[in-house]
């Protein structure tokens, strides 16, 4: 069964970049038609989706985000990492990584890391 | 302000029925596939529903999904206490290419 695991720094600096990893087991991160995705949760808030990387290596982003969003694949190590630049306070949140597995759904998650920006 | 518009909150008792609706446009949910997901304190989301009505292996069929037009709706019946939870729909937004999540139902379990 393939399961998730965020990690990663808890406290980063306003003006830095925020990097995260998720840690994929018990599948490859080869596997075909596979949606590699970010989410995030504000605190007390709702989730907003962050992009995807794509098994192809197309990755696609929140327009929102304003190009700070960089999504990556390591096959040698059966991870993908999300990295955010030029955080602010606002970015605080807890992250989770999630992949749709061609059902049009994120139908597995890892438990999520609270990242905190701040000086 | 969330793209999909969810009720803040719903409340029912054990063993009732209760329905939580998803509202949007023809740019997402008329023309996409929803999905709906259940979210314990202090845990991870977890899908329940999937491609508007799909259930995913392991979730029982108290919980069911429908669509129609702009709209959709999760129902749960045989309400218990462990259903208390924020309730979260979710889908691809073809004008703002973007995925979208409703803004989230409380559910409690009176």
């Amino acid at each position: 069964q393939v399961q998730l695991q965020e990690s990663g720094p808890r406290l980063v600096k306003p003006s830095q970049t925020l990097s995260l990893t998720c840690t994929v087991s018990g599948g490859s991160i080869s596997s075909g038609g596979y949606c590699w995705t970010w989410i995030r949760q504000h605190p007390g808030k709702g989730l907003e989706w962050i992009g995807y990387i794509y098994y192809s290596g197309s990755t696609y982003d929140n327009p929102s985000l304003k190009s700070r969003v960089a999504i990556s694949v390591d096959t040698s190590k059966n991870q993908f990492s999300l990295k955010l630049s030029s955080v602010t306070a606002a970015d605080t949140a807890v992250y989770y990584c999630a992949i749709n597995r061609g059902n049009n759904a994120f139908d597995i998650w890892g438990q999520g890391t609270m990242v905190t920006v701040s000086a | 302000q969330s793209v999909l518009t969810q009720p803040p909150s719903v409340s029912a008792a054990p063993g009732q029925k209760v329905t939580i609706s998803c509202s949007g446009s023809s740019s997402n949910i008329g023309n996409n596939y929803i999905s709906w997901y259940q979210q314990l304190p202090g845990t991870a989301p977890k899908l329940l529903i999937y491609e508007n009505n799909k259930r995913p292996s392991g979730i029982p069929d108290r919980f069911s999904g429908s669509k129609s037009g702009t709209s959709a709706t999760l129902g749960i019946t045989g309400l218990q206490t462990g259903d208390e939870a924020d309730y979260y729909c979710e889908t691809w937004d073809s004008s703002l290419s973007v995925g979208v999540f409703g803004g989230g139902t409380k559910l409690t379990v009176l």
